[in-house]
């Protein structure tokens, strides 16, 4: 069965720096891979995704993500963070079975 | 504008009562969901449904009921069978396999 780990709960950074949010599969075949993120009292809204071919993908408000087969990794990363990117942040692989399979999620607190 | 509409907002339920909260969607998508969502438990899925007059139980559908009845509608029960319906509801739509979801802004239900 499919699993998506999402290893920190919380994440804390200061406006202007970097960003890496973690995220870990596990699936047998080729995955389909989302970033979502969710203001408070929200739905969420679609961040990236892959599919197949350049494992660098490129998605709204200055995200990206790299796929990593050799790591079952799907890490989101953004260059210099601005305090409107504090949310919380959710990966899904979506299975054949046409339904998706959420992380726990990580919250981004950001200090001006 | 396109998109899926979540109604109410807010909802109260009293003890053994059922109450239903509404998803629609314009998007003309096929497959519809109904998400749990609880703090620090990411998204559980409910029910969904691929096409009208179809739905599958997932996750946690014990206490809940669903009909697809058009294209555009998925309405979801919270049958007084589920004990602990406290929690924030979301609705989402997809193209159909391994497309991304596109999410309502949520219904949170809690017990008077």
């Amino acid at each position: 069965a499919q699993s998506v780990t999402q290893p920190d709960i919380h994440i804390t950074v200061s406006e202007g720096a970097s960003l890496e949010l973690r995220c870990n599969y596990s699936y047998g075949a080729t995955p389909y891979l989302f970033w979502y993120v969710q203001s408070p009292g929200q739905g969420l809204q679609l961040l990236l995704k892959y599919f197949s071919g350049d494992t660098l993908v490129q998605g709204i408000k200055g995200f990206e993500a790299e796929f990593k087969r050799s790591q079952s990794s799907f890490n989101l990363r953004k260059p210099s963070v601005h305090w409107s990117d504090a949310a919380e942040y959710f990966c899904a692989v979506d299975t054949n079975a046409g339904k998706s399979t959420f992380g726990d999620g990580t919250t981004l607190t950001v200090k001006p | 504008d396109g998109g899926i509409t979540q109604s109410p907002k807010y909802l109260f339920r009293k003890e053994g009562q059922n109450v239903t909260l509404s998803c629609e969607q314009n998007l003309n998508h096929d497959a519809m969901y109904w998400y749990r969502q609880d703090p620090g438990q990411g998204l559980r899925l409910i029910y969904y449904s691929q096409i009208v007059n179809d739905f599958q139980k997932g996750d946690i559908a014990e206490g809940y009921s669903v009909s697809r009845e058009k294209k555009e509608s998925f309405p979801l029960t919270v049958t007084s069978a589920q004990k602990n319906p406290t929690a924030f509801y979301l609705c989402a739509a997809s193209g159909g396999r391994n497309q991304p979801q596109h999410f309502g802004d949520g219904t949170r239900l809690s017990i008077l």
